[in-house]
């Protein structure tokens, strides 16, 4: 089993839709937890990071872990043509020493105008 | 402002031949400094990364190797490229103790042919 698992897609929605991108995990010791966006062929982008569980919110973009679950959620409301890219999921925790990150495959997303 | 900067953009080489990628980091100083690999379709695999000049620690063996002979210079080496060594090549940077905040620069494709 993965560490972290992601859901490739592709996910498709027409503009203005609201997104949901989730992510699962199976080690209970990680704490922090990214967010990146990844346009074709650039590299990937920190969107935003949550410490512990919670929301974190920032502008169309919101943030949710859920440690109970080990299940993680970025949403992005009023979707735009220029929200497609490549978003990927990252896990950082003391058991992986402070330098490590563990990433999910990545959500491929198209937003149709 | 912080800036990574990473070159060639684009890469290909024979098999058996040599590899020298670079990253450098502006206006920062002693990052963390990291190299990935992703793979198409896949998430990011860490490679190496180093806390200080002369210091690198390897997560995965294979015919790669990292060098920090600046602060804020990072190269990725191979003296015989195989072709699993294709790839998207992706550096980072982190403030020492905020690792989960990792900040990549525009990456190198390399194909191995």
């Amino acid at each position: 089993q993965k560490e972290v698992e992601q859901d490739p897609g592709p996910l498709s929605v027409p503009e203005g839709a609201i997104v949901s991108l989730n992510c699962t995990y199976s080690n209970s010791a990680f704490q922090y937890f990214m967010w990146y966006r990844q346009y074709s062929r650039k590299g990937p982008e920190l969107l935003m990071y949550t410490y512990s569980s919670g929301n974190k919110e920032d502008g169309r973009f919101t943030a949710q872990v859920d440690k109970s679950s080990k299940y993680i959620s970025l949403f992005i409301r009023d979707s735009q043509p220029s929200d497609s890219a490549t978003y990927l999921c990252a896990m950082s925790g003391p058991i992986q020493g402070a330098q490590k990150l563990v990433f999910g495959q990545g959500t491929r997303l198209t937003i149709n105008p | 402002s912080q800036t990574i900067h990473q070159w060639p953009a684009t890469l290909v080489q024979p098999v058996g031949s040599p590899l020298s990628l670079e990253c450098t980091v502006e206006g920062t100083s002693n990052p963390n400094l990291y190299w990935y690999r992703q793979a198409a379709g896949r998430g990011l695999q860490l490679l190496f990364y180093s806390v200080g000049i002369g210091q690198i620690s390897s997560e995965v063996p294979q015919n790669l190797s990292a060098s920090r002979p600046q602060d804020r210079q990072f190269i990725l080496s191979s003296k015989k490229l195989l072709l699993s060594d294709s790839g998207f090549y992706l550096c980072a940077w982190s403030v020492p103790g905020a690792d989960y905040e990792q900040y990549f620069g525009p990456g190198t494709r390399l194909t191995v042919t």
